[in-house]
C-alpha cells in the first residue's frame, strides 16, 4: 500500500543535540514538503524539493536543512536544536495534477528542552 | 499571494446536529479550492477539493462544500454530525498558474461532536 513514513513520533532532546527527522514515501511522487505546525496556527512550509537534488527554502524561515538523494526519502536536519524548535513537524508529497493534492504522514512532535 | 481565513477556530456541536466550518480566502489569481481533515495523532489527508465545474464537491462521508466566487468562499458543511468527526479541518488555496502550486493553508478549526 502506497504511504507516507515519518519516524520518530515523538522526540525528546536537549537544548543543541544535532537531529534528523526521517520522511520517506512509496508513492514515486517527485514534490515533497516539510511544514511545521503549532496550534491553532497556519501549516507554515519550511522547505520543499521537486526531485532529486533539488531543494528549496519555503515561507517560514528555518535553521534546518534537508537532502533529496533519493526520490522516496526527504530528511530533515537540526544542527543544534533550542526550544524554540519545539513543534509537530508535517511531511508530505503530492502527485502531479491541477491543484497537486498533498498526502501527509503522521508528523514528528519534537519537544527540545 | 494568497491567503485562508477560517472564522472559527473551534465549533462545538451535538451528535446528529448539522455544522458548517467556514472558509473565506483572498487571492489575486484563480484558484484551487481544499479542505483537509486531521484525526488526533495522524497528519492531514484530503476531504474534498475544487478544481472546475459544478461549485458544490462531496466528499464520500457526507460532507460538502461550495465556491462562491463572488464571495471568495468555501464553506464546509455536514448534515448529520458524527462522534467520528470529530477533528482539526483546514481549509487551503493553491493558485492555477505558476506552476508551484503550493498551497496556503488556514489556521483550521477544530470539530468537536459532543453526544
Amino acid at each position: 500500500e502506497a504511504d507516507i513514513y515519518q519516524t520518530p513520533r515523538y522526540l525528546v532532546i536537549g537544548t543543541g543535540k544535532k537531529i534528523t527527522l526521517e520522511c520517506s514515501q512509496t508513492m514515486g511522487h517527485d514534490k515533497m514538503y516539510w511544514y511545521q505546525q503549532d496550534p491553532g496556527m497556519e501549516l507554515h512550509l519550511i522547505h520543499y524539493s521537486y526531485g532529486v537534488n533539488s531543494t528549496e527554502k519555503g515561507d517560514l524561515s528555518s535553521e534546518s536543512t534537508v537532502s533529496r538523494i533519493r526520490t522516496e526519502h526527504f530528511p530533515l536536519t537540526l544542527e543544534s536544536a533550542r526550544p524554540s524548535h519545539t513543534s509537530q513537524y508535517l511531511c508530505a508529497s503530492s502527485e502531479p495534477g491541477p491543484g497537486d493534492t498533498q498526502y501527509f504522514g503522521p508528523g514528528t512532535r519534537l519537544t527540545v528542552l | 499571494a494568497q491567503s485562508v481565513t477560517q472564522l472559527d477556530s473551534q465549533v462545538p456541536v451535538f451528535e446528529e446536529a448539522p455544522v458548517e466550518l467556514r472558509c473565506n480566502y483572498s487571492s489575486s489569481v484563480s484558484v484551487y479550492l481544499f479542505w483537509y481533515v486531521q484525526y488526533p495523532n495522524q497528519g492531514l489527508q484530503l476531504l474534498l477539493k475544487y478544481l472546475s465545474g459544478s461549485t458544490l464537491v462531496k466528499s464520500i462521508n457526507g460532507f460538502e462544500a461550495e465556491f462562491n466566487k463572488s464571495q471568495t468562499s468555501f464553506h464546509l458543511r455536514k448534515p448529520s454530525v458524527h462522534i467520528s468527526d470529530t477533528a482539526e479541518y483546514f481549509c487551503a488555496v493553491s493558485p492555477l498558474s505558476g506552476g508551484s502550486y503550493i498551497p496556503t493553508f488556514g489556521r483550521g478549526t477544530s470539530l468537536i461532536v459532543h453526544p
